[in-house]
């Protein structure tokens, strides 16, 4: 089974507000990466996060990994038209090191209403 | 650069059929891997490679074979197509960092869309 989980799967919002996408894992990860696919394309590579408790910021979108680097967030601050697609996690679940096997978390598909 | 090419873009098979979906990355990268996405699945791993030579199952192998004779190249073959297999595939490659905490980011393919009647 899916051992990377996200939530929630949808989410329709309205131009201006918020949005939260969360994922979490029952193993500890060595990293998580968030990705991002526009209606018809293909995942891009938004960023990744490394450190417990690491927080970083792109522009309006705020990425964050857990204390236990079992979970990780992406917040999106004041949502565009131009937001709308799906927001992937990805993390290497086995071992600690490289080893090639990135497993993806569901998506959470993103609406925006102008 | 071209970066992740895929072929063909779509195909349509019937069941039983086989083919071979076709990966190539100009990066030198050593990690290149196989997806598949389905409606409100994900993206699922069906095969990965960490270099020349050696391939590895990933979440959905069954049906499915892969082999990396080069750097530049993994393609993905169908032995006997069936309904289940309809669903777009994403081919993605990555790059190694001696040392790195979990696999470099990956770059994918447009991917190839593919209907099994």
């Amino acid at each position: 089974g899916q051992q990377v989980m996200q939530i929630p799967q949808y989410q329709h919002v309205q131009e201006g507000e918020d949005f939260t996408t969360y994922c979490n894992s029952s193993t500890t990860l060595s990293n998580i990466q968030w990705y991002k696919q526009r209606p018809g394309g293909h995942p891009v590579f938004l960023i990744q996060l490394v450190k417990s408790g690491e927080v970083k910021k792109q522009k309006r979108l705020t990425f964050q990994f857990g204390e236990a680097k079992k979970n990780s967030s992406l917040h999106i601050t004041a949502t565009q038209t131009t937001d709308v697609g799906t927001y992937f996690c990805a993390a290497d679940l086995h071992g600690s090191g490289n080893t090639g096997k990135l497993i993806f978390g569901q998506g959470t598909t993103l609406q925006v209403k102008p | 650069n071209a970066g992740v090419t895929q072929t063909p873009k779509f195909q349509v098979l019937k069941t039983g059929q086989s083919m071979t979906l076709q990966c190539a990355q100009d990066m030198n990268h050593e990690y290149m891997s196989w997806y598949r996405q389905d409606p409100g699945m994900g993206l699922r791993l069906i095969h990965y490679s960490v270099g020349a030579g050696i391939t590895d199952q990933g979440e959905v192998p069954n049906g499915y074979n892969v082999s990396r004779s080069t750097t530049e190249d993994f393609p993905l073959r169908l032995l006997s197509a069936a309904p289940s297999q309809t669903s777009v595939y994403f081919c993605a490659s990555s790059y190694s960092t001696a040392g790195a905490p979990g696999t470099g980011e990956l770059f994918f393919g447009e991917g190839s869309r593919l209907t099994v009647l």
